[in-house]
């Protein structure tokens, strides 16, 4: 991921509707991205990943788009819900164990009731 | 049942001192991490360590040093703290694959 700037990004969203957060890297030989929720006080919690090979996965409420031609990862969050609220954190890697993750910058979404 | 745990939660300490921040994950990882958050929420990476491997991210000082007693442990000890060490800092850990588990983090102030 690549860093925004100075100031977080804030994505508001109102309850029930749904969110999509971006993300642009750089690295043209990552192979493995991850999105990561932090909410405040806490440390960073796994949301989803996705792997080159891939353009789309889903989970739980949740889908991960890659598009590998212009480095661009995006997060939907289907019916979002006031405990969505929290910094969002896109990651890449080249791949392998051990290997280091380039955290981007971070979007704030704030869920309105 | 908590999978990486930090200690202590939040250290406040002068400026010149020597401190360390310890980490221990009961999830049978081979690999953890330290990465420090910045007042913006930067997140970066320091150092990995793999079966006593250590990769250095080559930005971070010297005064920086992770040890690794054994396997679920990768403690990070920090000598002569700047003001501008004072961060937010999180251990993580991962299995043979490549999604990380963070701890809850250590929030560091230097006075």
């Amino acid at each position: 991921g690549e860093s925004v700037g100075l100031h977080l990004p804030t994505l508001s969203v109102q309850e029930g509707d749904n969110s999509i957060i971006n993300c642009a890297y750089s690295n043209s030989a990552s192979d493995y991205f991850i999105w990561y929720k932090q909410e405040s006080g806490k440390g960073p919690q796994f949301i989803i990943d996705i792997r080159s090979n891939m353009d789309k996965r889903q989970g739980q409420r949740v889908t991960v788009l890659l598009n590998k031609t212009v480095k661009h990862l995006s997060l939907q969050i289907a019916a979002t819900q006031p405990g969505d609220s929290a910094v969002y954190f896109c990651a890449d890697s080249p791949g392998g164990a051990g290997n280091m993750l380039t955290f981007g910058g971070g979007t704030r979404l704030m869920v309105k009731p | 049942d908590t999978a990486v745990s930090q200690t202590p939660k939040y250290l406040v300490t002068q400026m010149g001192n020597d401190k360390s921040i310890k980490c221990e994950q009961n999830l049978g990882h081979d690999t953890m991490y330290w990465y420090k958050q910045d007042s913006k929420k930067f997140l970066k990476i320091m150092f990995s360590y793999n079966n006593k491997e250590l990769i250095i991210n080559e930005t971070v000082p010297n005064r920086f040093s992770p040890k690794s007693p054994d396997k679920a442990h990768l403690n990070l000890h920090i000598n002569s703290l700047e003001l501008g060490d004072s961060a937010v800092y999180f251990c993580a850990s991962s299995p043979h694959t490549d999604t990380q588990y963070f701890g809850p983090g250590t929030r560091l102030t230097v006075l």
